[in-house]
């Protein structure tokens, strides 16, 4: 069984600029998480969807941060203008009840 | 805001030794993980704790919880140099896994 899928694994941008993460979770996962993950620290949780609506959003910056999970599948984000804090690693995860499977993350570098 | 906080935030020991790392939180809980993150990747479940459960086994892992102090402690036993990672507590306040609340994360170096 795939586990989740990120892309791209490294994405290193100038500030002010757009950058987008995709996430393909494992399937029959209802569940998707979006986390931010700074270095020292555990992850963040920024959304969650449960299939393609988001029911927990509190945590997102909304101002420049995006998400959407079109057709409760895989999902986007994307951060527009980033901002030289938002350096960190972004994390997706989906989920049973009883567990969250993460992918590899995508590590955004903001110079 | 991080609830469960590890300790010590960095441990290392020889292969062949017990390595054992605490996590405290701070309110009620439905359950709680903990998981491990290699260097440059995603993190993985290990094992899952209920409220209601006081021990668990899994391979060479052993988790307590003890609810009335609110504290985790894992215990890796006859450690080997792959289980040199990063370790996280998350707690679960809703039971359904909708929302971790992740720690900050111990880092265990195993010696060979």
């Amino acid at each position: 069984e795939a586990g989740v899928v990120q892309s791209p694994r490294y994405k290193i941008i100038e500030k002010k600029q757009p950058v987008a993460f995709w996430c393909n979770p494992i399937s029959g996962h209802n569940t998707l998480y979006w986390y931010r993950q700074n270095l020292g620290q555990g992850p963040e949780l920024l959304i969650r969807y449960e299939n393609e609506e988001a029911v927990d959003d509190s945590q997102l910056p909304k101002d420049r941060f995006s998400a959407e999970r079109l057709k409760g599948v895989d999902s986007t984000l994307k951060i527009q203008p980033a901002e030289l804090g938002d350096s960190a690693v972004y994390l997706c995860a989906s989920s049973t009840v009883t567990e969250q499977f993460f992918g590899p993350g995508t590590r955004l570098t903001v110079l | 805001s991080q609830q469960g906080e590890e300790d010590p935030q960095a441990l290392s020991i020889q292969e062949g030794e017990n390595a054992t790392m605490n996590c405290s939180y701070k309110t009620s809980i439905n359950n709680l993980q903990w998981y491990r993150q290699n260097s440059g990747r995603g993190l993985v479940h290990l094992i899952l704790i209920r409220s209601n459960e006081r021990e668990k086994h899994s391979g060479r892992l052993r988790v307590t919880l003890d609810t009335s102090k609110k504290s985790s402690s894992l215990l890796i036993t006859a450690s080997r140099a792959a289980d040199t990672a990063s370790y996280f507590c998350a707690t679960d306040h809703t039971g359904a896994n909708s929302k971790l609340t992740f720690g900050k994360g111990i880092t265990l170096s195993v010696r060979p």
